[in-house]
């Protein structure tokens, strides 16, 4: 029983490029979030989703594209990356409590 | 708006000076509150879960109580390793998980 598992788990990117982050979880949790944290601040949501094939927004969407084709598989797509989001980012799936990944640290140079 | 409020943003004790944090949250059709501690540079660490008011849970030097309107972290007589950032997040009745900002907690030896 693996939990959550992020990748990758450092990545750096040029302003302007694309890429996507990675969340799988192998609990068979219907709910799945993406946060993302900046420097001594809180976790901030991105987007969550309640299902298969049911995705929405959270606090800070823009920039951010989700899917959830399965329950176990939540990417996060970021396109064309702006230095504003640099940041680590934590996915996490939701059972008797919210269970994290290792998060994500990116830099956007 | 669903909003989770967090208070005070930092606190700084004596070790073995007891005291409590906060977490407030606007009334919507709470379906559960969490409590994690976060050391810097790491991920969330889950401490507990409550759903309902009147219910309190206890580990160790922590006790967490919830009422309808509010959440308690009872710290007694800590520790220097209590030292972190805690962290409540709200379940709302429109599926959002959202963070409060967070209490830094400084155990001074």
């Amino acid at each position: 029983n693996a939990g959550v598992t992020q990748t990758p788990k450092f990545r750096i990117l040029k302003i302007g490029q694309s890429m996507t982050l990675q969340c799988t979880q192998d609990m068979n949790h219907n709910y799945m979030y993406w946060y993302r944290q900046d420097p001594g601040m809180g976790l901030k949501l991105i987007y969550y989703s309640v299902g298969a094939g049911i995705t929405d927004k959270g606090e800070v969407p823009n920039g951010y594209n989700v899917s959830r084709s399965t329950t176990e598989d939540f990417p996060l797509r970021l396109e064309l990356a702006a230095p504003s989001q640099t940041s680590v980012y934590f996915c996490a799936s939701l059972g008797g409590e919210l269970f994290f990944g290792e998060g994500s640290r990116l830099t956007v140079l | 708006e669903d909003q989770v409020t967090q208070s005070p943003e930092a606190l700084r004790l004596q070790e073995g000076e007891s005291s409590s944090l906060n977490c407030s949250y606007t009334v919507s059709g709470l379906r559960g509150l969490f409590w994690y501690r976060q050391d810097p540079g790491k991920g969330p660490e889950f401490l507990f879960t409550l759903y309902s008011a009147g219910e309190e849970k206890e580990k160790e030097r922590l006790k967490a109580t919830l009422t309808k309107k509010e959440s308690f972290l009872h710290i007694t007589a800590p520790k220097p390793e209590d030292s972190a950032t805690y962290l409540c997040a709200v379940l709302f009745g429109n599926e959002k998980l959202t963070f409060g900002t967070g209490t830094r907690l400084t155990i001074i030896p």
